[in-house]
């Protein structure tokens, strides 16, 4: 079963542009952990942000909590050709495994 | 190498025959996990492992599916009696914390493309 949803489930943004993915969640959690893409390869880490943590930063990523609305955000800042990837939400319900959402797909046109 | 390991990287069968896939995590990381993704959606949990203790598996299908990490290090998928619906991305990953109440950080491999014919 998925635990969190993306919102939107694709965005096509210019290059230098900012992008804002949503994710929402059903049940309480100790962290929340966002994933990127590329083609079908492999998943790749990007940020991790606990449940006692309101926001978090990462070079050109920037991460917001909002346990009272069971939700977060993911910011991509002056975005670029190779920002472009799908990006998964995965959350961590505390049974020591993350549970990923379904993935919005970032398209940045040159 | 540094990275999660998996092999095969592309594996094509018929209906009915057994597979295996092959993970070999991070050396030294203590936790493994196993995962489903169809094209165009996440990944699915099945199953996941701290060392050799195998800590969770709710997450397989039905009884066609098992895994194994005899030693605490290579884990094996198992798909017995494949069907067509089978046929997916099973990804592998691997992590340092063998913690109870903190998920942390996922390495994932490259996968291993199965398509039941």
């Amino acid at each position: 079963s998925q635990q969190g949803e993306e919102d939107p489930q694709a965005l096509s943004i210019q290059e230098g542009e900012n992008a804002t993915m949503n994710c929402s969640y059903k049940t309480s959690i100790n962290n929340l952990q966002w994933y990127r893409q590329n083609s079908g390869r492999g998943l790749v880490h990007l940020i991790l942000i606990r449940s006692n943590e309101r926001e978090k930063h990462s070079g050109r990523l920037r991460v917001t909590l909002d346990t009272s609305k069971k939700s977060s955000s993911l910011l991509i800042t002056a975005s670029r050709a190779a920002d472009t990837a799908s990006y998964f939400c995965a959350t961590d319900a505390g049974a020591q495994k993350l549970v990923f959402g379904q993935g919005t797909r970032l398209t940045i046109n040159p | 190498g540094a990275g999660v390991s998996q092999s095969p990287r592309y594996k094509v069968t018929k209906r009915g025959q057994d597979v295996a896939l092959r993970c070999d995590p991070i050396s030294g990381h203590v936790s493994l996990y196993w995962y489903r993704q169809a094209l165009g959606q996440g990944p699915e949990f099945l199953t996941y492992f701290n060392y050799e203790a195998q800590q969770d598996k709710s997450g397989l299908p039905n009884d066609r599916f098992s895994a194994e990490r005899p030693e605490g290090s290579i884990s094996t998928l198992t798909i017995q009696r494949t069907e067509q619906r089978d046929s997916a991305m099973y990804r592998c990953a691997s992590s340092t914390l063998g913690g109870r109440f903190d998920t942390g950080e996922l390495f994932f491999g490259e996968g291993s493309r199965l398509t039941v014919l």
